[in-house]
């Protein structure tokens, strides 16, 4: 079964463009998480789509924003880049059979895609 | 919601048991806890999850103390290929936002 795929892997903006990353779920999997790795703040969730929606969201500010086809692909846009988005952009999928938030099931991560801001 | 804390680093030879600890002294009650191995250049890998008590599975064993404010992911007998980051994660069962920890990088010598 294909893992989580994430494109493109490398990116490279300049400050105030915009940035569309795309994330294809596990098959079957109806749940999609959005995370930013930086060396300095670690690990931070950025949201999560679930059958189109957006159950959860992390504690960004709303250049970030995404959205989940009806295929459950999902997309992530960051408007008017600043060279702090520069980070590893990753996306997790997970079943979501209980309906519940991405805790209560295993995740599966994508390899991420690495954005540089200049 | 709670804030996890982690040692930067560990070392360890060959065979050795690993243990590597968490706190998480604000966790609600319905708040889980997950650990999660990376390599470089990949994704976070899910190692193991749990609520209270002890969970163990084909790679590790999670610890777990009654007051919850920490827990303890254990490695039996690492091995080279062990070598990685390890994040803890705390998810609120209320509000759906998951917390990291900021790693801890384990170095498995031999």
């Amino acid at each position: 079964k294909a893992g989580v795929t994430q494109t493109p892997r490398y990116l490279i903006k300049t400050r105030g463009q915009q940035v569309t990353l795309s994330c294809s779920p596990i098959s079957g999997h109806r749940s999609v998480s959005w995370y930013q790795q930086t060396p300095g703040q670690g690990l931070q969730f950025l949201f999560e789509y679930f059958s189109e929606t957006q159950r959860n969201k992390g504690n960004f500010p709303g250049r970030f924003s995404g959205r989940q086809f009806s295929n459950s692909r999902s997309e992530m846009n960051v408007s008017t880049l600043e060279l702090g988005d520069s980070a590893l952009y990753l996306c997790a999928s997970h079943r979501g059979l209980a309906g519940g938030p991405p805790y209560q099931e295993t995740q599966y991560f994508g390899p991420g895609t690495r954005l540089l801001v200049l | 919601l709670a804030k996890t804390t982690q040692p930067i680093s560990m070392d360890s030879y060959e065979g050795q048991e690993v243990n590597i600890t968490c706190s998480h002294n604000n966790i609600a009650t319905n708040d889980y806890i997950t650990w999660y191995q990376q390599f470089p250049s990949q994704g976070p890998r899910f190692i193991i999850q749990g609520y209270k008590t002890k969970v163990t599975n084909e790679v590790a064993s999670l610890f777990i103390p009654a007051d919850r404010k920490s827990s303890t992911l254990s490695l039996p007998r690492v091995s080279l290929s062990d070598t990685a980051v390890y994040y803890c994660l705390v998810g609120s069962g209320n509000t759906g936002k998951l917390i990291f920890g900021q790693g801890t990088t384990l170095q498995v010598k031999p």
